[in-house]
């Protein structure tokens, strides 16, 4: 069973279209994220949930929404797409502990988005 | 704030050489820090971890050391194969649910 996975693996689309990714993990986690990939295969962060509450909000063009519907769900979706958006969009999820020591996450396989 | 620098590369060695990539990283307190690895069209796996000062972290024969005088988290292998190709994401985390702040990573390609 995947842990953290990602849907559509691939998405080519035109500018101004409107679409989304979604994201599911069967880990118990309780914090889910969405990272973006660069072509220089730089990551940023964009969003972190944590039980379905949102706790970090990078600069993100407010065309980028995401939702979380429970904990175990972390979508996002995006409005009249940009050439500009085109990358790779990573979902990850991870556990707090009780010492509250980060332990790392847990990455799905990533979205790949073209904007053409 | 927090930031991790790493050796951007890219790096091509030849089969069996001995491998070193970078990182130093600053930070208040004590973060937990981490080194990731992304093969080719895949997402990013957890290779190792430290979470406190004189942690060693190891697994498949990569090794990295917290080492909190010098701020560094240097990744290495005796040697390196064909399939240690890929790219190498130095990382920092503080608190269990706070982002991770990763490197620029580093393309590592393996030449047999």
């Amino acid at each position: 069973d995947t842990a953290v996975s990602q849907t559509p693996k691939y998405l080519v689309t035109q500018m101004g279209n409107d679409k989304s990714i979604k994201c599911e993990q069967n880990l118990g986690h309780d914090t889910m994220y969405w990272y973006k990939q660069d072509s220089k295969k730089f990551l940023k962060i964009m969003f972190s949930y944590n039980n379905k509450e949102l706790i970090i909000n990078e600069t993100v063009p407010n065309r980028f929404s995401p939702k979380s519907p429970d904990k175990a769900h972390l979508n996002l979706h995006i409005n009249s797409l940009e050439l500009g958006d085109s990358a790779v969009y990573f979902c990850a999820s991870s556990q707090l502990r009780r010492d509250r020591s980060n332990y790392g996450y847990t990455f799905g396989s990533g979205t790949r988005l073209t904007v053409v | 704030g927090n930031s991790v620098t790493q050796m951007e590369g890219p790096v091509t060695l030849s089969e069996e050489a001995f491998l070193t990539i970078n990182c130093t990283y600053t930070a208040t307190g004590y973060p937990s820090l981490f080194w990731y690895v992304q093969y080719p069209g895949e997402g990013l796996q957890l290779l190792l971890k430290a979470t406190k000062a004189d942690d060693k972290g190891s697994n498949k024969g990569f090794e990295a050391t917290y080492r909190k005088e010098t701020t560094s988290f240097h990744l290495e292998k005796g040697s390196v194969q064909v399939s240690d190709s890929a790219v190498y994401f130095c990382a920092l985390g503080k608190g269990g649910s706070e982002k991770l702040v990763f490197g620029k990573g580093m393309k590592l390609t393996v030449n047999p």
